[in-house]
């Protein structure tokens, strides 16, 4: 069965200091793997995914993420942290099988606290 | 392009009642899912439709249950409500064909549901 592990349930970080997000998964096969971002009261905002190719994938506001099929890990990152980054951050996956688009498997959550 | 809307945004029910809850995707996206978010399970996910055609559901009671209509406009049902169902209720769509999962998933602002 497919599942996400965000091991971190809060990350603290200095605002203008690099910022580490760590997501491992567990899928049979090459996964589809997401990164969402919740601000309170909101619903989810899409931030990158990896289907297939490079291994670092650029998503908006500065992030990044890098695929490695190893270790399935799937950490996001970003080089200058800012306060307004603040936000609880989703990893997700999808095994790619035909058929399906919705069925996105997520982590916990990490949230992530960037201080001035 | 308007994003994902869903009403109402709050909702407060009492044990026993059903619940109907609205989504109405992105212009031109076909398939809309749903997920259930509480601080317990985190996120999970209800259901998916696809062109008014039921694609994959979660692991979920048959009291929740959802349709979609032929403007790919979302409902979905809570029947005899129980205090866990207290959530927030997100659905997304997604613009993806049949085959294949890696497109991302647009959400809605969700439905916060209390159940007293």
């Amino acid at each position: 069965a497919q599942s996400v592990a965000q091991p971190e349930d809060q990350v603290n970080v200095a605002e203008g200091n690099p910022l580490t997000v760590k997501c491992t998964y567990s899928v049979s096969g090459n996964p589809y793997l997401f990164w969402y971002v919740q601000y309170p009261n909101r619903g989810l905002q899409f931030l990158l995914k990896y289907i297939t190719g490079d291994n670092l994938v650029k998503g908006s506001y500065g992030f990044e993420a890098e695929f490695n099929k190893s270790q399935t890990s799937f950490h996001l990152k970003k080089p200058s942290a800012l306060v307004s980054d603040s936000a609880l951050y989703f990893c997700a996956v999808r095994e790619p099988h035909g058929g399906s688009q919705g069925n996105l498997i997520f982590g916990k959550g990490t949230k992530l606290s960037v201080k001035p | 392009k308007a994003g994902v809307t869903q009403t109402p945004r709050y909702l407060i029910k009492t044990r026993g009642q059903q619940v109907t809850l609205s989504c109405s995707p992105i212009s031109g996206h076909r398939s809309v899912s749903w997920y259930q978010q509480t601080p317990g399970q985190g996120l999970q996910f209800l259901f998916e439709y696809f062109s008014e055609t039921q694609r994959n559901k979660g692991n979920f009671p048959g009291r929740f249950s959802g349709r979609q209509f032929s403007n790919s406009r979302s409902e979905m049902n809570v029947s005899t409500l129980e205090l866990g169902d207290s959530a927030l209720y997100l659905c997304a769509s997604s613009s993806g064909r049949i085959a294949g999962g890696g497109n991302e998933q647009f959400f809605g602002p969700g439905t916060r549901l209390t159940v007293l």
